[in-house]
């Protein structure tokens, strides 16, 4: 099946600064997206990305979709405390006729801690 | 008002055992999931219904019983419990499951099921 590999494992960085996370893939998706999981919580969707190539930016978080369709990454700039958090990256397949039933493939995760 | 609740929040039982997590969406969603977040953290989908009926069924074992009363719930039943049925189960909905499918999920804040 699809598997996306995603890095770095973990982070540890001061307040203040800037982080970049990856994922890659084997095979291509038509959608890319970036959640969030706080603690004790469920993951909370940060960015999507529809098209190849694209960038988009959500206030300091910035992502963009591979040109390859296969890969994506997600820099967050200025990282605050309340960063902290695990990203997963996750991709989705559309099948025939453009029906993807929501199945998302989630990497591994990247857990992230901010030091004050 | 939470979107998507599931309850309970925390269950532990015996191998063995049959037990029930309920889940319901205020959202007004027609799609609904079960995903299963295993110790490491890696969130693979199990099972999704759009409007009552099943559209994806992983590779999930028989013990697992997904029922969708409507479309606004989706309980998911486990017998004989094992060990390795111990994770955090997360609910979430989406708006749809076809074209329009953005990859946008809202999860409930999951429930830790620990199997002794």
């Amino acid at each position: 099946g699809q598997q996306l590999n995603q890095s770095p494992q973990s982070m540890f960085i001061q307040e203040g600064e800037d982080v970049s996370m990856n994922c890659t893939s084997s095979s291509i998706f038509n959608t890319w997206l970036w959640y969030k999981q706080d603690p004790g919580e469920g993951p909370v969707l940060l960015i999507a990305l529809y098209k190849a190539g694209e960038l988009t930016s959500n206030g300091r978080l910035t992502a963009q979709f591979g040109i390859t369709r296969k890969d994506s990454f997600l820099n967050i700039s200025a990282s605050i405390p309340s960063d902290v958090g695990i990203y997963f990256c996750a991709g989705q397949l559309l099948g025939a006729g453009g029906t993807s039933y929501g199945k998302l493939t989630f990497g591994q995760g990247t857990i992230l801690t901010v030091h004050p | 008002d939470t979107a998507v609740s599931q309850t309970p929040k925390y269950l532990v039982t015996q191998m063995g055992n049959d037990k029930s997590i309920k889940c319901e969406q205020n959202l007004g969603h027609d799609t609904m999931y079960w995903y299963k977040q295993d110790s490491k953290k890696f969130l693979k989908i199990m099972f999704s219904y759009n409007n009552k009926e099943l559209i994806i069924n992983e590779t999930v074992p028989n013990r697992f019983s997904p029922k969708s009363p409507d479309k606004a719930h989706l309980n998911l039943h486990i017998n004989s419990l094992e060990l390795g049925d111990s994770a955090v189960y997360f609910c979430a909905s989406s708006q749809s499951s076809g074209p329009a499918n953005t990859g946008e999920l809202f999860f409930g804040e999951g429930s830790r099921l620990t199997v002794l």
